[in-house]
């Protein structure tokens, strides 16, 4: 069973501070992604990567970095959190193959004071 | 942009009713696109439930199915008879024909199964 676990399950930040979500996958996939969900939006994207090292930008990564140090980990930093960061985080891998489905951890519930 | 749009939640029906999730898309910069539907169960990430590339195409699992209208843009979610235990969160998404699966997702349908 493909799995991917995030960590922590809940984060209470200050605004201006450093915030780092992590991500796990033991499925050796090639494919990680870091999407967040609002009330009233869809899932959408931040970065993604291909494989260890590589890191690119999704559709909303402007105050958002990210690390692929290993094929298992991928995270996402936030350097100076904002209130308007406040959201639920999914991180997602894929094998790479066209129409992959894509494996979710359970979510990381951000609240930036 | 990509867009998806999909039936505003909370839907709720009653144990055995059959049940409809509207989805349409937009794809203006995908000649092909993929077309998904993943759940998500309370406590849970984001699972597939079924997937079709191929416009005409039917998916189906665990008695939901949903065809790939190129014509309407539609990929609409129908369950005949549901069940309490299908109350969750259904995304409708699309994709690129490609590697990297940059998905395009609706804001996501509650739905809420009464006994």
């Amino acid at each position: 069973e493909a799995a991917v676990t995030q960590s922590p399950r809940n984060k209470v930040a200050v605004t201006g501070g450093k915030v780092t979500l992590s991500c796990n996958q033991t499925n050796n996939h090639n494919n990680m992604y870091w999407y967040r969900q609002d009330t009233g939006h869809g899932l959408r994207l931040i970065h993604y990567s291909y494989g260890a090292g590589s890191t690119e930008k999704g559709d909303i990564p402007d105050g958002y970095k990210a690390s692929r140090p290993s094929q298992e980990n991928f995270s996402l930093i936030l350097e100076l959190a904002t209130p308007s960061q406040t959201s639920v985080y999914f991180c997602a891998s894929g094998a790479g193959t066209s129409a992959e489905t894509l494996y979710f951890g359970s979510g990381t519930r951000l609240t930036v004071l | 942009g990509d867009s998806v749009t999909q039936t505003e939640g909370p839907v709720t029906v009653s144990e055995s009713e059959s049940l409809i999730i509207n989805c349409t898309y937009s794809a203006t910069s995908i000649a092909y696109p993929n077309l998904f539907w993943y759940v998500r169960y309370p406590g849970e990430g984001l699972q597939l439930l079924l997937k079709v590339i191929t416009a005409g195409q039917k998916g189906s699992s665990r008695g939901f199915e949903a065809t790939y209208n190129k014509e309407t843009t539609s990929f609409h979610l129908q369950k005949a008879s549901v069940q309490e235990s299908d109350s969750a969160v259904y995304y409708c998404a699309l994709g690129e024909s490609s590697g990297y699966n940059k998905l395009t997702f609706g804001k996501g349908t509650v739905l809420l199964v009464s006994p």
